[in-house]
Formats: C-alpha cells, sequence, structure tokens
C-alpha cells in the first residue's frame, strides 16, 4: 500500500521569505501522480501544485514550486515571498496514474504559520 | 449552483441515530469520495465510486454505507453514530480521467454525543 509521510507537524515563516515543506511518499508505482493541497482556516481543499511522475521537470505555479526527487521519493513543495494568505494546513498526496481507481492518499499534513 | 456541495455543513447527534451526509455535484463527475478528517491523520478514505451503481471501500469504510443511484448524488450514511465518527467529512468529486485532479465540497463537521 502506499504510504505519504509529511514529517514536519508545524512550520513556521516570515512574511517574504521563503519555506519548504517536505513529503515522503512509499510505492512500487512507476505511474503515478503527486499534490499539494491547501486547508485555509475556511476548510476548503484548494490544489496547489500536481506533479506527474513521468514528467522530470518540477511543477512550479506562481509563488509554489515543487523538488520532486522521483529516486529519493521526496516530494516537497516551496512557497516564494511568503504572503499572509499562505498560512494554512498543507497537505501531500499520491494518486497512481493507472487503473481505475483514482483515490488520494494523504500525508498527516503540516500547519504554515506565516509570521507579519 | 456549479460545483460540488455537501449538507448539512454541521450536524451534531447522539450515538446510535442514523445520519445521512449528503453529497451533490453539478459537473456529471464520473467519480466521487468520501473522506473524513481527524487530527493526527491527515483525510482518509471511506469510500468511493466509479460511477452510479458502483461503489467500493476504502481505508476506513467500518460503519458507514453508500450509495450513488444518480451520477450527481453520494450520500454517505452511518446506520449507528459512534463518538469515534466525530470527524470532518469531505466529498470530492473527479473526471476519473488520469489527470484530472478532485475537487473538494466544503465539508461536514460532525459531532456525535
Amino acid at each position: 500500500a502506499q504510504t505519504v509521510t509529511q514529517s514536519q507537524p508545524e512550520m513556521s515563516v516570515q512574511e517574504a521569505e521563503t519555506v519548504t515543506l517536505s513529503c515522503t511518499y512509499d510505492t512500487s508505482e512507476s505511474d503515478y501522480y503527486l499534490f499539494w493541497y491547501k486547508q485555509p482556516p475556511s476548510r476548503q481543499m484548494i490544489l496547489v501544485i500536481r506533479q506527474e511522475a513521468y514528467k522530470q521537470q518540477n511543477a512550479t505555479e506562481n509563488r509554489f514550486s515543487v523538488n520532486f526527487q522521483k529516486a529519493a521519493k521526496s516530494f516537497s513543495l516551496k512557497i516564494s515571498d511568503s504572503q499572509l494568505g499562505d498560512a494554512a494546513m498543507y497537505f501531500c498526496a499520491y494518486r497512481r496514474g493507472g487503473g481505475s481507481n483514482y483515490k488520494l492518499t494523504f500525508g498527516k499534513g503540516t500547519l504554515l504559520t506565516v509570521n507579519p | 449552483d456549479a460545483g460540488i456541495t455537501q449538507s448539512p455543513r454541521y450536524k451534531i447527534t447522539e450515538t446510535g441515530r442514523q445520519v445521512t451526509l449528503m453529497c451533490h455535484q453539478t459537473w456529471s463527475h464520473s467519480y466521487m469520495f468520501w473522506y473524513r478528517q481527524d487530527l493526527g491523520h491527515g483525510l482518509r478514505l471511506i469510500y468511493y465510486s466509479a460511477a452510479a451503481d458502483i461503489t467500493d471501500k476504502g481505508e476506513v469504510p467500518d460503519g458507514y454505507v453508500v450509495s450513488r443511484s444518480k451520477t450527481e448524488n453520494f450520500p454517505l450514511t452511518l446506520e449507528s453514530a459512534t463518538r469515534s465518527q466525530t470527524s470532518v467529512y469531505f466529498c470530492a468529486s473527479s473526471e476519473g480521467d488520469r489527470s484530472h485532479e478532485q475537487f473538494f465540497g466544503p465539508g461536514t463537521r460532525l459531532t456525535v454525543l
């Protein structure tokens, strides 16, 4: 079974600084997707960024980028120029690429605090 | 309104009572999912459905029942609620294509006394 581990229960960053959230996963599959979801206090789950395992290039979405190390099974999220609105719980998630089961396996989350 | 909705948003019930959480999506997505979120556990899959009348168990299905008679609805029933089922429940839907993301509803906070 696939597992996703987020080793940092809490992180903090100063506004305008950069922070990196860690995620490791365990799978025997070669075809899969990785995601970072953001959950602000409103509880709404918001997709931040997505990475396909077969793509070597790291995904980027504005101030959010990932460092995808397939061999090491590592998928970290970097937030640049942190803003107060980035404060949230962040979840790393895994999904198989093949077959017909598209369920997500989540890590336990990292609570990010942004200090003004 | 377009999107995915859940009702109720908040529910308080007592141990032993039956509770049904509703989920409705307007995109005609083939896949729908129920997750529960608990502190220290992240989100865990309860049940999912690949299409109308096709459902399957996830990681934590015990004590829950689902049905999917229509593509747009995916209700989750707690047949006899227990305190351990106090949680936040999220419904999600997806096109089912390998490249598509899951879209989440706003969640239902359920408290079982």
